[in-house]
């Protein structure tokens, strides 16, 4: 199994439309918890972390249930720019600051 | 401020040498990490530098890797006797402290690297 598991893509969605995404992590001991962008051909970018209670910035909402090892991440309102590989991404006690990253799920938003 | 830079930005070599990636991480940051992301894969971890504490090497996937990191700064992975498996993008990235992850990690550009 999977460190960090993500939905298969990928999410075709019309503008205006809501998406969300699911992912599921095997440590349960795991403490960090983010999402992160990755444009075609670019480097990944922190979206947003991902906080017990749960967190929003502008469009975007983060989830986390740590009892489910479940993550999600929202996005309301979708825009043409929003296109892109979403990345769940967690971190664990004793690992440093190493990053598992899930293979991560596409996005297109179409016009 | 400058973000990671890496270089050089693609690679091509023939199975059997021996390549160099470098990388540079935003001044000031602690901790360095490098990652691969083979096509359509997602990234995975190879190795975690964190100031002067012994590095992380559970993430390389032989001993044909090797990564060093210099004054605390600037670091060099090193790929022996390349293998056309470890044609992938390699990825820089760095963080002000890295304890737990808490810290952001900015990443490079990346190299691509193909080996023929």
């Amino acid at each position: 199994r999977k460190e960090v598991e993500q939905d298969p893509g990928p999410f075709n969605v019309p503008e205006g439309a809501t998406v969300a995404f699911n992912c599921t992590y095997s440590n349960s001991a795991s403490q960090s918890f983010f999402w992160y962008r990755q444009d075609c051909r670019k480097e990944p970018k922190l979206l947003m972390s991902v906080y017990s209670s749960g967190n929003e910035d502008g469009r975007f909402t983060a989830q986390l249930n740590r009892a489910s090892q479940y993550i999600s991440l929202l996005i309301r309102d979708s825009k043409l720019s929003d296109s892109a590989t979403y990345l769940c991404v967690v971190n664990g006690p004793n690992q440093g600051g190493k990053l598992i990253f899930g293979q991560g799920t596409e996005l297109s938003v179409k016009p | 401020g400058a973000g990671v830079s890496q270089s050089p930005s693609n690679k091509v070599t023939e199975k059997g040498k021996d390549v160099e990636l470098r990388c540079d991480p935003i001044s000031g940051h602690t901790a360095l990490y490098w990652y691969r992301q083979s096509l359509g894969q997602g990234l995975e971890f190879l190795i975690y530098f964190q100031g002067n504490s012994a590095p992380d090497k559970s993430g390389l996937p032989s001993d044909r890797f090797s990564a060093e990191r210099t004054g605390g700064s600037v670091s060099t992975l090193t790929i022996q006797r390349t293998q056309q498996e470890d044609s992938a993008v390699y990825l820089c990235a760095s963080s002000l402290a890295g304890h737990f992850g808490t810290d952001t990690q900015y990443f490079g550009p990346g190299t691509r690297l193909t080996v023929l």
